[in-house]
């Protein structure tokens, strides 16, 4: 079975831009959820989406937007970038929405904003 | 709220020493706890989870963690370390309802050859 898939791998973006990035979960995984990862921040957890409803929202501004699809598979947006906006972003899948139910994860989406 | 603590944020060990990677929780009701491995340039790798039941888990690459309610740990073991160990690692915990994984800063671990 084919792991998350997270596209594209590498982004390099300017200030002000806009950015959308793309996850496809495990076949047969409804619950979505993005995490944002910096050296300094850690693992910060972004939202939960579980068939097409946002669950849960992190403490972030508004700029950071994301949707799931009929199909599970899930975007985020995030609108005029930042310098701090420079992170790994990663996508985790998970069979349910169930707290119990581990996530799987995809490699991320490297974002630079210069 | 929940929240993770790892201490240590670099550990290093010899190859074939025990690897001891700590976690202690604070959470209001008995949670779900999980350790993930990253790689450079990769994404997280479930090695182990507790859920209910054995406190002692066993996970994958001859990890094992045990659940300690009474001092609220979570602690990583490996009896003898591998320079294939070398990674990140990380601790998480979830409660049960609607509330989202929380993760620890992260342990970086070095085996030394």
């Amino acid at each position: 079975k084919a792991g998350v898939t997270q596209t594209p791998r590498y982004l390099i973006k300017t200030r002000g831009q806009q950015v959308t990035l793309s996850c496809s979960p495990i076949s047969g995984h409804r619950s979505v959820s993005w995490y944002q990862q910096t050296p300094g921040q850690g693992l910060q957890f972004l939202f939960e989406y579980f068939s097409e409803t946002q669950r849960n929202k992190g403490n972030f501004p508004g700029r950071f937007s994301g949707r799931q699809f009929s199909n599970s598979r899930s975007e985020m947006n995030v609108s005029t970038l930042e310098l701090g906006d420079s992170a790994l972003y990663l996508c985790a899948s998970s069979i349910s929405g169930v707290p119990s139910y581990e996530q799987y994860f995809g490699p991320g989406t490297r974002l630079t904003v210069t | 709220a929940q929240s993770v603590t790892q201490l240590g944020s670099h550990v290093s060990v010899s190859e074939g020493a025990l690897v001891l990677l700590r976690c202690n929780y604070s959470s209001s009701v008995p949670p779900y706890l999980f350790w993930y491995v990253q790689y450079p340039n990769q994404g997280l790798q479930l090695l182990l989870k507790y859920t209910t039941g054995a406190t002692l888990v066993k996970g994958i690459n001859g990890f094992e963690a045990e659940f300690k309610k009474s001092e609220t740990s979570f602690h990583l073991t490996k009896p003898s370390a591998h320079m294939s160990d070398a990674a990140e690692y990380f601790c998480a915990v979830r409660r049960s309802g609607n509330t989202p994984l929380v993760f620890g800063k992260g342990t970086r671990l070095s085996v030394i050859a």
